[in-house]
């Protein structure tokens, strides 16, 4: 089946560090590899997301390389803020699945 | 102006009762799903609607019937509520999902809890 597999939580971190958070997925085909962010208290809301392989997705200084030879999508951020805190879910969709498949998620806390 | 917004934000009800979410989207999309995020924060597939037509039911219990009255709404009503049935619902809604590339977009969130 397909499924996401995100690195253990929560990350804890200072202003300024160099950010990753490693996602592997398993999957049939040609999956759409998305992350996710969800502030405290609030939705979720698309960070960055990429289609095919080799597609970089960007986003408010936040990268992930979609890797198909080693089935990843790690997110990188070279330096965090404060503001970055929040909790960021690696997901998947497949053609004509209709529905994310997502990874089980990561508390990032950044301290000033 | 908000573009997926859920009603009510917080709902509290006893154990058995009955109680319905809704929600409804203003971008136009053809797309409607309900996720539940449990306390761990994993976040589940419940449904999706394309069209108004139901495409996955994900092994969701009967209790649980979601009804998309047009494009724009779905909601989702819950009968005789149990303990377990506690967490946040979300609604999302996408243009058109069967590409797998269309992103998501997430309503705010209805946490539910059962005493």
């Amino acid at each position: 089946g397909n499924s996401v597999t995100q690195m253990e939580g929560p990350v804890t971190l200072s202003e300024e560090a160099f950010l990753t958070i490693n996602c592997t997925y398993t999957a049939t085909g040609y999956p759409s590899l998305f992350w996710y962010v969800q502030y405290p208290g609030e939705g979720l809301q698309l960070l960055l997301k990429a289609t095919k392989a080799d597609d970089k997705g960007s986003n408010k200084g936040f990268e992930a390389t979609y890797r198909k030879e080693t089935t990843s999508f790690h997110l990188e951020k070279g330096s965090v803020q404060v503001s970055d805190s929040a909790v960021y879910f690696c997901a998947l969709s497949r053609q004509g699945a209709q529905k994310l498949v997502f990874g089980q998620g990561t508390r990032l806390t950044i301290n000033p | 102006d908000t573009a997926v917004s859920q009603t009510p934000k917080y709902l509290v009800t006893q154990m058995g009762n009955d109680k319905s979410i809704k929600c409804e989207q203003n971008l136009g999309h053809d797309t409607m799903y309900w996720y539940k995020q449990d306390s761990k924060k994993f976040l589940k597939i419940m449904f999706s609607y394309n069209n108004k037509e139901l495409i996955i039911n994900e092994t969701v219990p009967n209790r649980f019937s979601p009804k998309s009255p047009d494009k724009a709404h779905l909601n989702l009503h819950i009968n005789s509520l149990e303990l377990g049935d506690s967490a946040v619902y979300f609604c999302a809604s996408s243009q058109d999902s069967r590409g797998g590339r269309d992103t998501q977009y997430f309503g705010p969130g209805t946490r539910l809890t059962v005493l």
